[in-house]
């Protein structure tokens, strides 16, 4: 079976512009959610995506958004991009109702200049 | 809110010493709780879990156990290799609802041999 698989692994962006994370699902899995690591510190959950429908949201502001596709495939969108949004981005993937199987992505690390 | 709350590191063992880092939570109800280990460069991947009060969660030589008069799930390891110097998270989730997991902050362990 196929893991967590993140694109792209590293990105330079420059303050106030756009960027696109995404995430490919464990085979079998209908559920991702999306976590922010800041350097040092453990992931904050950012949001949670269940049959292509946002199920759960953390503290993050509203320009944080994302979408979850039919084959269960994930975008994590961050708009006018803040330095503080410097971290590395993990995307988790889940069969609801089963046992809290997250299966985690490598991540991406964005680096906000 | 939920929390988990880890000994900060860094933690420098030498190989074959016994480890322990220590982690509390405050939570409603009775939750799940988790330890994850990150090497570097890669995602988080599921080290032991544990369900409800007294399981004990083992892998790979690792063990914690859930104590909920503690409300503690220190992990322990009674030989250490240099193959474990990661970055090791504890974290929870609550078993009702649609909730997310909540990390503490993570403590690095290095050995050296």
């Amino acid at each position: 079976e196929t893991g967590v698989t993140q694109s792209p692994t590293h990105l330079i962006k420059t303050r106030g512009q756009q960027v696109t994370l995404r995430c490919s699902s464990q085979s079998g899995h209908n559920t991702v959610s999306w976590y922010q690591q800041a350097l040092g510190q453990g992931p904050q959950f950012i949001f949670q995506y269940y049959r292509e429908e946002e199920n759960g949201r953390g503290n993050f502001p509203p320009r944080f958004s994302g979408l979850q596709f039919p084959n269960y495939s994930s975008e994590l969108n961050v708009n006018a991009l803040e330095l503080d949004d410097s971290a590395l981005y993990l995307c988790a993937s889940s069969l609801t109702g089963v046992d809290y199987g997250y299966t985690f992505g490598s991540g991406t690390r964005l680096t906000v200049v | 809110g939920d929390s988990v709350t880890q000994m900060e590191g860094p933690v420098t063992l030498s190989e074959e010493a016994f480890l322990t880092i220590n982690c509390t939570y405050t939570a409603t109800g009775y939750p799940s709780l988790f330890w994850y280990v990150q090497y570097p460069g890669e995602g988080l991947q599921l080290l032991l879990k544990a369900t409800k009060a007294d399981d004990k969660g083992s892998n790979k030589g690792f063990e914690a156990t859930y104590r909920k008069e503690t409300t503690s799930f220190h992990l322990e390891k009674g030989s250490v290799q240099v193959s474990d110097s990661a970055v090791y998270f504890c974290a929870l989730i609550r078993n009702s609802g649609n909730t997310p997991l909540v990390f503490g902050k993570g403590t690095r362990l290095s050995v050296i041999a």
